[in-house]
């Protein structure tokens, strides 16, 4: 089992829809949690991080479920724009530092 | 602006050849990473540095090696052990030692080919 897995994807959305990305992690050494944004053939760019008691940054939503090991990304009225692979990534803290990525799950969002 | 810089973009290289690819960051972080994107998959580390000087080996360090002599910079040099190297190849940084909970700034990657 790999110790971070997303939503195989890709999600086809029509504008103005509303999408969520699932994110589950194996290890209870987790410590923080972030998502990023990622366009084609580009670098990975924070979207946000994952607070314990949800976090909300305009249309995306950000949530951490400590007890079932996963984190969600709700966004909202889906614009063409956030067509793009959408990467979570779990930073452990078993002694040393360790970030794993997830493999991203690809959104496409039509007019 | 402060920010992450990688070059070259693009890097073609002959097989039997080591290449080295170049990672700057002016964001005064301290610790630095390189992680290795193939198609459809997602990042793994290469390699990763938390001080000057002292550098650790990621989930696929083989065929990899890095130096990091000044804070600003960390090149990783990819060399002919390298068995599979065409890739995307991004540098990244963050703030601190600890790296818990600090999100990592990429910069905009270098894409390999192997001929």
């Amino acid at each position: 089992r790999k110790e971070v897995e997303q939503d195989p994807g890709p999600f086809n959305v029509p504008e103005g829809a509303t999408v969520a990305f699932n994110c589950t992690y194996s290890n209870s050494a987790s410590q923080s949690f972030f998502w990023y944004r990622q366009d084609c053939r580009k670098e990975p760019k924070l979207l946000m991080s994952v607070y314990s008691s949800g976090n909300e940054d305009g249309r995306f939503t950000a949530q951490l479920n400590r007890a079932s090991q996963y984190i969600s990304l709700l966004i909202r009225d889906s614009k063409l724009s956030d067509s793009a692979t959408y990467l979570c990534a779990v930073n452990l803290n078993t002694g040393g530092f360790k970030t794993i990525f997830g493999a991203g799950t690809r959104l496409f969002v039509k007019a | 602006d402060g920010g992450i810089t990688q070059s070259p973009k693009y890097l073609f290289r002959k097989e039997g050849q080591n290449v080295t690819l170049s990672c700057e960051q002016n964001l005064n972080h301290d610790a630095m990473y390189w992680y290795r994107q193939d198609p459809g998959q997602g990042l793994r580390l290469i390699y990763y540095s938390q001080i000057v000087n002292d550098f650790q080996k990621g989930d696929i360090a083989e065929g990899y090696s890095v130096s990091r002599e000044k804070k600003e910079s960390f090149p990783l040099t990819v060399t002919s052990a390298q068995k599979n190297p065409t890739a995307f190849y991004l540098c990244a940084s963050s703030v601190g030692l600890a790296g818990a909970y600090n999100e990592q700034f990429f910069g905009p990657g270098t894409r390999l080919t192997v001929l």
